[in-house]
Formats: structure tokens, sequence, C-alpha cells
């Protein structure tokens, strides 16, 4: 149980482009998702976090316009990286905690996404 | 605010031999630690948690680690390394004025020798 899926799992755009990234619960309801980055070597950077169906908290320093994060379902959530450039390459990661299960403060992680940008 | 310090990027042992990571952590309220492993190109698995209760914890794969308060840390250990246990380790602190929101370590890279 408490499965979390990230699609794709690898993408390469070109500069300029924007690319969505779907982070999904399989088998739970999911009160709230993070998005985090990780830089090669590096530990995971809290991006957002954002609760279905109500604006993203954004962590100082992310810019809001550029990381578009929507939380349309229990189950769903995107991060689209807009006019991206090659200083947005990293592994993305999002995960989810559990509705009824908040007070686990356990957190369910997803593969990750490699985006590249040439 | 809290945050994670774990000593030591990189820490290699001998296949059999004792693991052990260490994990401090700074925390205004009682906190929720927990220790992940990441394999490369992949997310995050937790390994295990302590919320209340028991101070020692044991978590999957024969790892464990012991909160103590009065030291303000969570190491974890595994009495024998195997080959398998070769990724990087994450110390986190979520405290419960904070909902779920994790704070991370740096991470320490385990490397195990034949």
């Amino acid at each position: 149980g408490a499965v979390v899926s990230q699609h794709p799992s690898r993408v390469i755009c070109k500069s300029g482009t924007s690319v969505k990234i779907e982070c999904r619960s399989l088998d739970f309801q999911a009160t709230t998702m993070f998005w985090y980055r990780q830089f090669p070597k590096k530990s995971l950077m809290l991006m957002a976090t954002s609760n279905e169906g109500s604006k993203a908290t954004y962590e100082q320093g992310v810019e809001k316009d550029k990381f578009l994060i929507n939380h349309a379902s229990l189950t769903l959530s995107t991060l689209t990286v807009t006019s991206a450039h090659p200083e947005d390459s990293s592994f993305y990661i999002c995960s989810a905690s559990e509705l009824g299960r908040e007070a686990s403060y356990e957190q369910y992680f997803g593969p990750g996404t490699r985006l590249t940008v040439t | 605010a809290q945050s994670v310090t774990q000593l030591g990027s990189h820490v290699s042992v001998s296949e059999g031999a004792l693991v052990l990571l260490r994990c401090n952590y700074s925390s205004s309220v009682p906190p929720y630690l927990f220790w992940y492993v990441q394999y490369p190109n992949q997310g995050l698995q937790l390994l295990l948690k302590y919320t209340t209760g028991a101070t020692l914890v044991k978590g999957i794969n024969g790892f464990e680690a012991e909160f103590k308060k009065s030291e303000t840390s969570f190491h974890l250990t595994k009495p024998s390394a195997h080959m398998s246990d070769a990724a990087e380790y994450f110390c986190a602190v979520s405290d419960r004025t904070s909902g779920s929101r994790l704070t991370f370590g740096e991470g320490t890279q385990l490397t195990v020798n034949p």
C-alpha cells in the first residue's frame, strides 16, 4: 500500500519550453502533496506544499510563476516547469501524506523525475 | 525552526561490519524523526520512524535507531552490513507544528566493501 507514482520518470526538453510532471497516489487519497528538488549528491529541497483544491504554498526563493503546481484531486498533483532553462535541470521528487493518517506525519515518496533541459 | 545534521557525508564499511550513521537534530518541540534510504535515480523509502513511545525503533532490512533526547540524536545502526545496503541515507525531522513538513539532513552515502 501507499504507493506514489510519477510520470514521466525522465524527460529531456529544449530551453524555453514547458514540461509537466505528474504525481499520483495510487492506492490512497492524499491530503497534502509535496514537491522536492534534489541536486546531484545533495539533499532534498522542499519547493512547495500543495493541498487539494487550494493554492500551493511555496518555500522562500522558489518562483511560483516558474514552478506551477496544481492539485486537482486527492490523488493527483502536477508540477509544470515553465520556460525551462538548463539551470532547471534536476531530479524532482514528489511525496504525499495520506488522508486520515496525517497524525503519523509520514510521507510516501514517488520515484522521481529526471529533468534535463538542453 | 528545526534542523538536521548528519555527521559524515560518506561512510565506508566492510561487508558484515557494523553500520553506524549519525544524525543530530534541533527542534523547539518534541520531534518526529525519520530515516529514509535512496538508491540511485529512485525516490525515498522509509526505513523507520520515531513518533512516541519506545525510543529504540526497529525498521526494515535489519536497521534500527535510538532516539536520545538528552543528546538530541537519532543514530541509525545495523549489526552486519550487506552489499545491498550501499545507498544514500537521509535523516529527517518533522515537528508537530508544521504538519507533515519534513526537514532533511544532507545525507550520508554508505559504501559497503566486499
